[in-house]
């Protein structure tokens, strides 16, 4: 069993529903990471979080430390959001990287 | 603001010949990493340096080498290539172990 685990792995929606994309993990963590890869390859840093909730525009991310399990939603989603979402958790030493979930936004 | 610049952008070797890929970040950020992607595999860590003049195995090093050739810069070498390298390579840095990591653009290796 993979220590980061995704779901789903792919996502398919039409603009402007609501997205979540959820992280579940195992191991005892100091913080969990969301990014973004474009299409193209690229990798952003959406959010670093430790407890409770962040915001950033349209995208939200929250994390349970007890339930080991964390959550990005996209609000009004938008064709442009079309990307594979990664979420990386930081256990003691490394970061520990999910498989990504491959999110397509239809027009 | 170039952040983390990645060189070459695509590569395609044979087996057995050796290679450099570069990187460097103008961010003045003290750790940086070299990671590869494979397809519906995350991120795994080749190797990292946590300041200038350190380096540390990650989770996936045979095969590789690197130099943190300064602060600005830390390259990966190839001295044999396998078809098992073929791969997206991704260089990040941080400001601290814990900080959020800015990554390059990536560079897609192929070898045949």
């Amino acid at each position: 069993k993979n220590e980061v685990e995704q779901s789903p792995q792919n996502l398919t929606a039409q603009e402007g529903e609501f997205i979540t994309i959820n992280c579940s993990y195992s191991v005892g963590i100091s913080a969990l990471h969301w990014l973004q890869q474009h299409p193209g390859g690229g990798i952003v840093s959406l959010f670093m979080l430790s407890s409770g909730k962040k915001k950033h525009g349209r995208l939200i991310a929250t994390i349970n430390i007890q339930e080991k399990h964390s959550s990005l939603h996209i609000t009004a989603s938008h064709p442009r959001d079309s990307a594979v979402y990664i979420c990386a958790v930081r256990g003691n030493y490394q970061l520990i990287w999910g498989a990504g979930t491959k999110l397509i936004i239809k027009p | 603001n170039a952040g983390v610049t990645q060189t070459p952008k695509f590569q395609v070797l044979k087996t057995g010949q050796s290679m450099t890929l570069q990187c460097a970040q103008d961010m003045n950020h003290n750790s940086m990493y070299w990671y590869r992607q494979d397809p519906g595999m995350g991120l795994r860590l080749i190797y990292y340096s946590a300041s200038e003049g350190t380096t540390d195995k990650g989770e996936v090093p045979n095969g590789y080498n690197v130099s943190r050739l300064n602060k600005r810069e830390f390259s990966l070498r190839l001295e044999s290539a396998a078809p098992s390298q073929t791969s997206v390579y991704f260089c990040a840095s941080s400001d601290g172990r814990v900080d959020i990591q800015y990554f390059g653009a990536g560079t897609r290796l192929s070898v045949l």
